[in-house]
C-alpha cells in the first residue's frame, strides 16, 4: 500500500504571493495532521482533520488554513508568504482520530516551501 | 503545552559502538513515538511506544510512563544510522509535540 504522500515536493515563490499544499493519506486513515518543520527545529503542529471538520489548530496566524476532502485528502492553504514561511510542510495520517483511539501517526515526505 | 526534552543534542559515534537516546516529557502522555529523519528530510517511524519495551532489529526502545521518559538504543552502529532522532509524545488530543532532536553522526 502507499504512504501518505504529498505534492509538490518543492516549491519556490515570492513574499506576497499564496500557496497550495497537498496531501493524501494512507488508504483507510480518516484523520490528517500537517506539521511546520523550520530548518534546525523539530515540526510543530499547525492542524488536523477527522471526517472534514477540523478538530485542532496550532499557534499560527490565520493566513494559515486547510480543508479536507471526502476522500480523506487535504490542502493546506498559505496566504500572503512571508520570508519566515520557509519551511519543510509536513502531512501525516492516523487511522482514527486520537481522541478516539490511540494510534501512531505516519508521515508524508514533506514539501519544502521557499520564499525569496 | 507538554515539554519534550531530549539529550543528548548531538552524538558522534564510530562504526560498530552502542548508544542510548533519551527523551523527558512533563506529562503524562497516551502516544510517544521515536522518528528517524535522514538527511533528505523524510521522517521515518521507528516505534509507536506509550509504555514498555519493543525491539526492530538493531534498535529498541523502552518507555517508562510512570516516571516520564524513553529510551531509544541504537546498538552496533551504521553509517545509515545517521540523521536526527526526533522523540514526540501526543497528550489525549490531537497532535504530536516534537522535542528538538538529537542528531546522529555514525563515522566509518
Amino acid at each position: 500500500d502507499a504512504g501518505v504522500t504529498q505534492s509538490p515536493t518543492h516549491l519556490i515563490k515570492t513574499r506576497g504571493q499564496h500557496v497550495t499544499l497537498r496531501c493524501s493519506p494512507i488508504s483507510g486513515h480518516k484523520s490528517v495532521s500537517w506539521y511546520q518543520q523550520v530548518l534546525g527545529q523539530g515540526p510543530q503542529f499547525i492542524f488536523q482533520y477527522y471526517e472534514k471538520e477540523e478538530r485542532g489548530r496550532g499557534n499560527f496566524p490565520d493566513r494559515f488554513s486547510a480543508r479536507q476532502f471526502p476522500n480523506y485528502s487535504s490542502e493546506l492553504n498559505v496566504n500572503a508568504l512571508l520570508l519566515g514561511d520557509s519551511a519543510l510542510y509536513l502531512c501525516a495520517s492516523s487511522l482514527i482520530w486520537a481522541g478516539y483511539s490511540n494510534q501512531p501517526q505516519h508521515f508524508g515526505d514533506g514539501t519544502r516551501l521557499s520564499i525569496l | 503545552g507538554i515539554q519534550v526534552e531530549q539529550s543528548p543534542p548531538d552524538l558522534i559515534l564510530q562504526e560498530g559502538a552502542n548508544s542510548t537516546l533519551r527523551c523527558n516529557f512533563s506529562d503524562s502522555v497516551n502516544n510517544l513515538q521515536w522518528f528517524h529523519q535522514n538527511p533528505w528530510g523524510q521522517l521515518i517511524n521507528l516505534f509507536y511506544i506509550p509504555s514498555g519495551t519493543k525491539q526492530n532489529g538493531r534498535l529498541s526502545a523502552t518507555t517508562v510512563a510512570t516516571e516520564r521518559y524513553s529510551l531509544l538504543y541504537i546498538s552496533s552502529s551504521q553509517t545509515t544510522d545517521s540523521g536526527v532522532y526526533f522523540c514526540a509524545v501526543e497528550r489525549y488530543d490531537y497532535k504530536l509535540s516534537f522535542g528538538a532532536g538529537t542528531t546522529v553522526t555514525v563515522r566509518a
